[in-house]
Formats: structure tokens, sequence, C-alpha cells
């Protein structure tokens, strides 16, 4: 069975510009989630979707968003790139259904995001 | 939100030792993980373990869900366990609101 599958693994981009980073779920998971982590703040939830529909939000401003298709693949745009937007990228995907709690998460390999 | 407080947050040990990690939380919670970063980024799961006890080889871990606590044990450690584990926890409190909140990690390093 594939696992969490995340693209693009690394990419460099400059301030101002966006970035959209694709994430596919494990066969049969339709909860998708994202996580940022950076050396100063660690590990961070950033957004969960379910069946198309963003069910939590995590502290971030307006600038990062997502969405999720049909097929359950996601992806997060951020748009107007900061310094501070330098991070590594995380998706999980879980089988949990219809409860708002998490459930086991299993994580992709990241999008490795460097902006200048 | 819940806190997670991990401990020790290095540790360095030879190859054949055996380690306890420790990950402290202060409110119930319905889901805990533990998961050990490879060196690419990967957050790869260990163990999904909100209470009780569970093994799986060289590994095991055990969660005292009433005392708040959870500890991984890893028996003769190999260098292929370096890297950075992680607790990650889920309270009852925000309804699944807040995601999973994760410890700072312990950094291991085995030296051969």
């Amino acid at each position: 069975k594939a696992g969490v599958t995340q693209t693009p693994r690394y990419l460099i981009k400059t301030r101002g510009q966006q970035v959209t980073l694709s994430c596919s779920p494990i066969s049969g998971h339709r909860s998708v989630s994202w996580y940022q982590q950076t050396p100063g703040q660690g590990l961070q939830f950033l957004f969960e979707y379910f069946s198309e529909t963003q069910r939590n939000k995590g502290n971030f401003p307006g600038r990062f968003s997502g969405r999720q298709f049909s097929n359950s693949r996601s992806e997060m745009n951020v748009s107007t790139l900061e310094l501070g937007d330098s991070a590594l990228y995380l998706c999980a995907s879980s089988s949990l259904g219809t409860s708002r709690y998490t459930g086991e998460l299993f994580f992709g390999e990241g999008s490795r995001l460097t902006v200048l | 939100g819940i806190q997670v407080e991990q401990s020790p947050p290095d540790l360095i040990l030879q190859e054949g030792a055996n380690s306890t990690l420790r990950c402290n939380f202060s409110d119930s919670v319905n889901n805990l993980q533990w998961f050990h970063q490879n060196p690419w980024g990967q957050l790869i799961n260990l163990f999904y373990i909100p209470s009780g006890t569970k093994q799986n080889g060289r590994l095991s871990a055990t969660t005292v869900a009433t005392e708040r606590y959870s500890l991984l044990y890893i028996s003769s450690s190999q260098t292929t366990d370096s890297g950075v584990y992680f607790c990650a926890v889920e309270g009852y409190s925000g309804g699944g609101a807040d995601g999973l909140t994760f410890g700072k990690g312990t950094h291991l390093i085995i030296q051969p």
C-alpha cells in the first residue's frame, strides 16, 4: 500500500511569490492534515480537511490556505511569501472518518521550502 | 492548549545500550503518537498509544493516561536508531480543532 506522497520535495522561491504544495493520501484515507516544521517553532498544525471541507485550522495567517479534491488529494498554498515561511511542510493522512478528532496520522516525506 | 514536554532533549549512547524517552502532557488525551524523524525529514509512525502498552521489535511504549505521561523504550540500540523522536498528543478539550500538539523532541545519537 503506497504511503503519503508529497510534491515537490524541494523548492526555492523569493519573497512575495506564492507556492502550491501537493499531497496524495494513503489510499482509502479521507482526512488530510498539514503541519509546518521550523527550527524556532517546531512542528505546528496548519489545517485539516475531510471530504473536501476544512474542518480545523491552526493559528496561521490567511496567506496560508488549502483545499481538498474529491479524490482526497490535497493542496496547500502560501501567498506573498515571507522569509519566515521557509520550513518543512508535512502532510499526513488518517483513516478516521466523521469524528473531528485527528486519529492515527501517517506522514509523507515533506516539502522543503526555502524563501530567499 | 495542551502542553507537551519531552525529556531528555539530547541523548548520546553507545551501540547496544538501552534508552528511555519520556513525554509529559498537561491534560487528558484521546490521541498520543510517537514518531521518529529520519535524516530526510519524514516522520515515521512508531506507536499510536493513547493508553496502555505496545511493543514492536526492539521498541516498546507505555502510556499512563491517568498520570499524564508516556515512555518510549529502545533496547539494544543501533546506529540507525539515531534521529529525533517526537511525542504528539491531542486533547479532548479542543474537540479536534487543534490537531496534534508536538513536543520539542529528543535528539538521540547512537555511536558505533
